[in-house]
């Protein structure tokens, strides 16, 4: 099956400071990548859409220089809070849709973020 | 936007029991999918099913795409079960999932 990998699981920052989150398609590619943002027994709500070799897409409300999105390559793409803040504190999820006959998304396990 | 509606918000059953949750939209959709977010968080896939009825053991949905709902069955549920259940839909024309609020389930030993 189609597997999505994140790195880290787990960070714990300082406020002011950047954190990368990696995500990872890893046994397919994938031109287009989503990340979303999960708030403690809500739903996922997404940020943006990552699209490799251009901008990434935001959706409304979102922030695009606090989240800064880059999609290098069909497998990666990275999310960095920038100036973190505890506010931006939050669990952090990708998907990767496997495209074909469907267009079925896999999900990451997710990035748990702490700003102290 | 296409709305997702998911019931009931909390389901708690003893294990054994069967149980039946809802996945009703407000439009016509390309994709449904069905997912099982466990205790750490990670989003495991249970269905793709824009249309007809699947079923993976334990596990079956029925989607009804002219009455827009989806049913997902849990027969004789078992402890890890427990989790929220979330279903997401797509539109043509988009990329984007939309997901439900999603119900949360406690299967009790």
């Amino acid at each position: 099956g189609a597997v999505v990998s994140q790195h880290p699981s787990w960070v714990i920052c300082k406020s002011g400071t950047s954190v990368k989150i990696e995500c990872r398609s890893l046994d397919f590619q994938a031109t287009t990548m989503f990340w979303y943002r999960q708030f403690p027994k809500q739903s996922l709500m997404l940020m943006a859409t990552s699209n490799e070799g251009s901008k990434a897409t935001y959706e409304q409300g979102v922030e695009k220089d606090k989240f800064l999105i880059n999609h290098a390559s069909l497998t990666l793409s990275t999310l960095t809070v920038t100036s973190a803040h505890p506010e931006d504190s939050s669990f952090y999820i990708c998907s990767a849709p496997l495209v074909g006959y469907a267009y079925e998304q896999y999900f990451g396990p997710g990035t748990r973020l702490t700003v102290t | 936007g296409i709305q997702v509606e998911q019931s009931p918000p909390d389901l708690i059953l003893q294990e054994g029991a069967n149980s039946t949750l809802r996945c009703n939209f407000s439009d016509s959709v390309n994709n449904l999918q069905w997912f099982h977010q466990n205790p750490w968080g990670q989003l495991i896939n249970l269905f793709y099913i824009p249309s007809g009825t699947k079923q993976n053991g334990r596990l079956s949905a029925t989607t009804v795409a002219t009455e827009r709902y989806s049913l997902l069955y849990i027969s004789s549920s078992q402890t890890t079960d427990s989790g929220v259940y979330f279903c997401a839909v797509r539109q043509g024309g988009s990329e984007k999932l939309v997901f439900g609020k999603g119900t949360k389930l406690t299967v009790n030993p």
